[in-house]
């Protein structure tokens, strides 16, 4: 098992675009979880899965966000008409018990 | 609202010194987690402490919770440069899955 994985490690955008993130969790936890993170803070929650069924989520997720996981293996994150304050690095975690596992991240920097 | 405060959110120590950090949280909880993330890079999970007066070390690194008093430490011991690095702890949400982060500690171990 090679972890949890992200794509894309890095994304440029310009302010008002969409952008989709994915991340494919470690095989067969049926938890997935997004955190985003601010430089210099600690990871903040976004959403969380059990399976595809999205069962929680921050109010930090506004509407212009949305996180899918359709078969209840990998998930997207989209944000749509970007903004600045949208900058972060975006983490996912996976994880069947009490443990999460967090992939590498995805870099969003919104010029 | 769960709060989780750690401090200090900065520390430098000499090779060979010990030090404690130290975990408070607002509301109850029966579990607790140690990360930690190197510059650029994301969480590694070091420890999760599952009860009161839960013990748990890995080499230089001791973690410890009180339930009662809401706090947690992580101690260590004769630091190293390599423990270098932002050392976060975390409590789960309401929910009891999504993790509701500290600021941080970063810490810098100089010859």
């Amino acid at each position: 098992d090679t972890g949890v994985s992200q794509d894309p490690r890095h994304k440029i955008t310009k302010r008002g675009q969409n952008v989709t993130f994915r991340c494919d969790p470690i095989s067969e936890h049926n938890r997935l979880y997004w955190y985003r993170q601010t430089l210099g803070q600690g990871p903040e929650f976004l959403t969380y899965f059990q399976n595809e069924a999205q069962l929680e989520k921050s109010r930090l997720l506004s509407d212009r966000f949305s996180a899918e996981r359709p078969k209840g293996s990998f998930s997207t994150l989209e944000i749509q008409r970007t903004e600045q304050g949208d900058s972060a690095m975006y983490l996912c975690a996976s994880g069947d018990g009490v443990e999460q596992y967090f992939g590498p991240g995805t870099r969003l920097t919104v010029t | 609202e769960l709060k989780v405060e750690q401090n200090p959110l900065f520390l430098s120590m000499q090779e060979g010194k010990n030090y404690t950090i130290y975990c408070n949280y607002s509301t109850t909880s029966d579990r607790l987690y140690w990360y930690r993330q190197d510059p650029g890079k994301s969480l590694e999970s070091l420890f999760v402490l599952l009860s009161n007066g839960a013990v748990k070390q890995e080499g230089r690194l001791m973690a410890s919770l009180d339930t009662k008093a809401r706090l947690s430490t992580l101690h260590i011991t004769a630091a190293v440069h390599d423990l270098s690095a932002t050392y976060f702890c975390a409590a789960p949400l309401v929910s009891g899955y999504a993790l509701n982060f500290g600021k941080g500690t970063s810490l810098l171990v100089t010859p």
